[in-house]
């Protein structure tokens, strides 16, 4: 497809477990964005890439949220002991630039019981 | 801190109505101001504005932005219930990567 791709659209797991979500951003876009969105807010920024290399991961709530893009296309975001309120849609996002239009992939639901 | 906020929280109109969605902000070094709509999961894009003054428009939905007072609005005329949705305001600024976004404004159209 086109689009931005995540999986899995949804995740349950359960408190203290690790969970590792993918995205897959379009070809050729070099900038990559995670977000976290809890309900009923706007999308906070989590991280940002410029193909393989992090530039910004200032958004990162803990230490227990590392993500990587090895290869400068598919992305995943890593959360390490899974707490209650880490339960959200975390969205990714590409661009050709950092300046360009951002387009969102879908989303994966994440609950921690 | 770096903020944004929009209002109303939630509107609810009826077809055919004029909604007018609030967006303020208050950054450092501000670059962009951008429109998303967000229906489902993703937010897709409607308008990025930059500079003051410049009406940007697409059909039904327009969108300006004041520098000066810090504020843009986004105008959706002769709703329909396709329109019914969450609209996001975001901004960006220069030196940093990230996009801070409003709480969205939800706005439901009623047949």
């Amino acid at each position: 497809g086109a689009g931005v791709s995540q999986s899995p659209r949804y995740k349950v797991a359960k408190r203290g477990q690790d969970v590792a979500l993918r995205c897959d951003p379009i070809s050729g876009h070099v900038s990559l964005f995670w977000y976290q969105q809890a309900l009923g807010q706007g999308p906070e920024f989590l991280t940002y890439f410029q193909n393989e290399a992090q530039l910004d991961k200032s958004g990162l709530p803990s230490d227990r949220f590392f993500a990587e893009r090895p290869e400068g296309s598919v992305s995943t975001l890593k959360i390490q002991r899974t707490q209650q309120e880490d339960s959200a849609v975390y969205l990714c996002a590409s661009s050709l630039g950092r300046t360009d239009t951002q387009y969102f992939g879908p989303g994966t639901r994440l609950t921690v019981l | 801190e770096d903020k944004v906020v929009q209002s109303p929280l939630s509107l609810v109109v009826h077809e055919g109505d004029t909604v007018t969605l609030n967006c303020s902000y208050e950054v450092t070094n501000f670059r962009s101001l951008l429109w998303y709509k967000q229906e489902k999961k993703a937010p897709t894009f409607l308008f990025m504005l930059t500079s003051s003054g410049i009406e940007k428009k697409s059909g039904r939905l327009s969108s300006i932005l004041d520098k000066k007072e810090l504020f843009s609005i986004l105008n959706i005329t002769a709703t329909q219930t396709g329109d019914s949705a969450i609209y996001l305001c975001a901004v960006t600024t220069s030196g940093t990567y990230k996009y801070i976004f409003g709480t969205g404004t939800r706005l439901k159209v009623l047949a």
